[in-house]
């Protein structure tokens, strides 16, 4: 049973617009929110995070939206950029933060 | 330089042959945690430790033993292993005290079992 769903495999953007990544959960037991960024042969980097006492959280270009009622979180970058060309993985945790549960991902490919 | 080590890189074996792909970290994190990402499925937890000789299971342990001897290195030990264990596995850590799922992750070893 996925948990942290990202149901759109692949999104493609125009250099300079919005790029905005979804995500679902279905666990509500989940208290923390992460993004994480892969690049090609390297391991996950941590991009952004937001509290489930939140509802958005900014960071430069990166801004993340909580809806709890929804159960949803999504990704604004803006504006895109060549190098946000990366999967970005939707991640949740418990109040435990001992294990994090992970999406399928979304390959984001910024058109120049 | 702060970083998660993991080796082999690549590593092509048959079926049944132990193997043990190590991890080390120089952040003296407590916390520990191999992960294999597989098409489709994303990420998913194997196991974790919370500190030396503390170790747990993830979402899908079977077919793996992990051993928490030092504080810095967390290997990943297929006693027999078969090819549905041929995956991309990633080795990551963090603090405790401001862990809340930010990890730092190692580059990956990608295990093919044939």
């Amino acid at each position: 049973d996925q948990q942290v769903k990202q149901n759109s495999p692949s999104l493609s953007v125009q250099e300079g617009r919005i790029s905005i990544l979804n995500c679902d959960y279905t666990n509500s037991m989940f208290d923390y929110f992460l993004w994480y960024k892969k690049y090609p042969a390297e391991g996950p980097t941590f991009l952004i995070s937001i509290s489930s006492i939140k509802d958005k959280n900014e960071d430069g270009r990166f801004t993340v939206f909580l809806n709890k009622s929804a159960k949803h979180l999504s990704l604004h970058i803006v504006p895109s950029q060549p190098g946000d060309s990366a999967v970005y993985f939707c991640a949740a945790s418990e109040v435990s933060y001992e294990k994090l549960t992970f999406g399928t991902g979304t390959r984001l490919t910024i058109i120049p | 330089e702060a970083q998660v080590t993991q080796n082999p890189r690549y590593l092509i074996t048959v079926t049944g042959k132990k193997l043990t792909v190590t991890c080390s970290q120089n952040m003296n994190h407590e916390y520990m945690s191999w992960y294999r990402q597989d098409p489709g499925l994303g990420l998913r937890q194997i196991y974790y430790s919370m500190n030396v000789e503390v170790t747990d299971k993830g979402d899908v342990p079977e077919g793996y033993k992990v051993s928490r001897k030092e504080k810095r290195n967390f290997p990943l030990i297929l006693e027999s292993p078969s090819p549905n264990q041929t995956s991309l596995y990633f080795c990551a850590s963090s603090f405790l005290r401001d862990h809340m799922g930010k990890q730092f992750f190692g580059p990956g070893t990608r295990l093919t079992v044939l």
